[in-house]
């Protein structure tokens, strides 16, 4: 079965500062992985994903993350972090073996950011 | 375009009565999914539908948790019986035939006392 594991529950970083969070999955064949914000009361919102083809993705709100094979990560990546940043942060891996796109979520990282 | 809605958004439930959360999935979207999201945890599958064909449940984490489409749109998640540990957000979310991108709800915080 599939898992993902997000290391680091709490980040604080200040505003301008660079950010990196990092996900590690496991999954048996070439994964579906995406990258989810959720601000206090909200649903989650898509930041990124990966299918296939160029491993450095590009995603909303400056925010773009690396798949790399042989780590088995995708690693979420900011250059200049705004205070409006501070959220938390799911890195999720999609099973599409059962015809839809069922999503494995890691725990999540909440992410301080600091004036 | 209106985006996936759910209701209600907060519901609080003595334990042992039985609950129905909806999911109104944007309109035209084939597949619709239910997660079940603990506090200070990621949202865990539950179940998935294509049209009103229930796929897979094996997220399902009891007998007491029930979930129907019966046209293909809107969406309910039962639970009977409620316990204590069933106190979570459930979220659900709907994607579009041939996209393995979910739009997801607000969510249901459902508090069982």
């Amino acid at each position: 079965a599939q898992s993902v594991t997000q290391p680091d529950i709490h980040i604080t970083v200040s505003e301008g500062a660079s950010l990196e969070l990092r996900c590690n999955y496991s999954y048996g064949a070439t994964p579906y992985l995406f990258w989810y914000v959720q601000s206090p009361g909200q649903g989650l919102q898509l930041l990124l994903k990966y299918f296939s083809g160029d491993t450095l993705v590009q995603g909303i709100k400056g925010f773009e993350a690396e798949f790399k094979r042989s780590q088995s990560s995708f690693n979420l990546r900011k250059p200049s972090v705004h205070w409006s940043d501070a959220a938390e942060y799911f890195c999720a891996v999609g099973d599409i073996t059962g015809g839809g796109n069922k999503l494995t979520f890691g725990t999540g990282t909440q992410l301080k950011v600091e004036l | 375009g209106a985006g996936v809605s759910q209701s209600p958004r907060y519901k609080v439930a003595k334990r042992g009565q039985d609950v129905a959360l909806r999911c109104d999935p944007i309109s035209g979207h084939v597949s619709l999914f239910w997660y079940q999201q603990a506090l200070g945890q990621g949202p865990e599958f539950l179940t998935y539908f294509q049209n009103e064909a229930q796929l897979d449940k094996s997220g399902l984490p009891s007998d007491r948790f029930f979930a129907e489409r019966p046209e293909g749109s809107v969406s309910t998640l039962k639970i009977q019986r409620t316990q204590q540990e069933d106190s979570a957000v459930y979220l659900c979310a709907s994607s579009p035939a041939g996209d393995n991108e979910q739009f997801f709800g607000p969510g249901t915080r459902l508090t069982v006392l």
